[in-house]
């Protein structure tokens, strides 16, 4: 089976770095990607690392180290249009198995 | 204008009553997904398909059912059997190429009268 662990809430500053993190247990990983959902709004797609190290995508970048089965998400110069819920979501031989989501809010 | 569209995106359901929930793309995507999320949940998978005239069931089938005749359109029925159907169901694509990267619709909210 397929499990992933992510923090339930984060609060952070406008302006500010905050990490999301998320761990996984998988077989047949494939690679791990980050989905925003807007309150009431569908998930849009962030980014994906199939391999190790950090991708980088204007503000928001994504980090996988698959030996420690582990990833986060990393969004800079915080905007209040950033208080979203963020999920992660393991890619494998089977269709994603998404987190339960890490709602952040970001306060002036 | 390429995307997903779900319709309704509210949905009154009585109790004993079947309801089907549209979902069209026009993506060219050859896989197409039916979540369900709750209030505060992630998404959990209901059914999906990788090609037409066939689909799998996800980690909660039960009590819904789905077709696949048309690439374009993958409708969802929650039937009388699904006891507890009121929640956001999401559909969403991708291409076989890029399963990672999943595209969703607006949603469509089911409310139970």
């Amino acid at each position: 089976g397929q499990s992933l662990e992510q923090p339930s809430e984060v609060t952070a500053v406008e302006g500010a770095i905050v990490q999301i993190n998320c761990t996984y247990q998988t077989s047949g990983f494939y690679g791990l990607s980050w989905y925003q959902q807007h309150d009431g709004g569908a998930p849009t797609f962030l980014s994906y690392n199939a391999l190790d190290g950090l991708e980088e995508t204007g503000r928001f970048s994504s980090f996988l180290s698959r030996s420690d089965s582990y990833g986060y998400l990393l969004l800079q110069e915080l905007q209040m249009k950033d208080s979203a819920s963020y999920f992660c979501a393991v890619a494998g031989n089977t269709p994603l198995v998404f987190g339960k989501g890490t709602r952040l809010s970001v306060i002036a | 204008d390429g995307g997903i569209t779900q319709s309704p995106k509210y949905l009154f359901r009585k109790e004993g009553q079947n309801v089907t929930l549209s979902c069209e793309q026009n993506l060219n995507h050859d896989a197409m997904y039916w979540y369900r999320q709750d209030p505060g949940q992630g998404l959990r998978l209901i059914y999906y398909s990788q090609i037409v005239n066939d689909f799998q069931k996800g980690d909660i089938a039960e009590g819904y059912s789905v077709s696949r005749e048309k690439k374009e359109s993958f409708p969802l029925t929650v039937t009388s059997a699904q006891k507890n159907p009121t929640a956001f169901y999401l559909c969403a694509s991708s291409s076989t190429q890029g399963p990672e990267t999943q595209y969703f619709g607006p949603g469509t909210r089911l409310l139970v009268l």
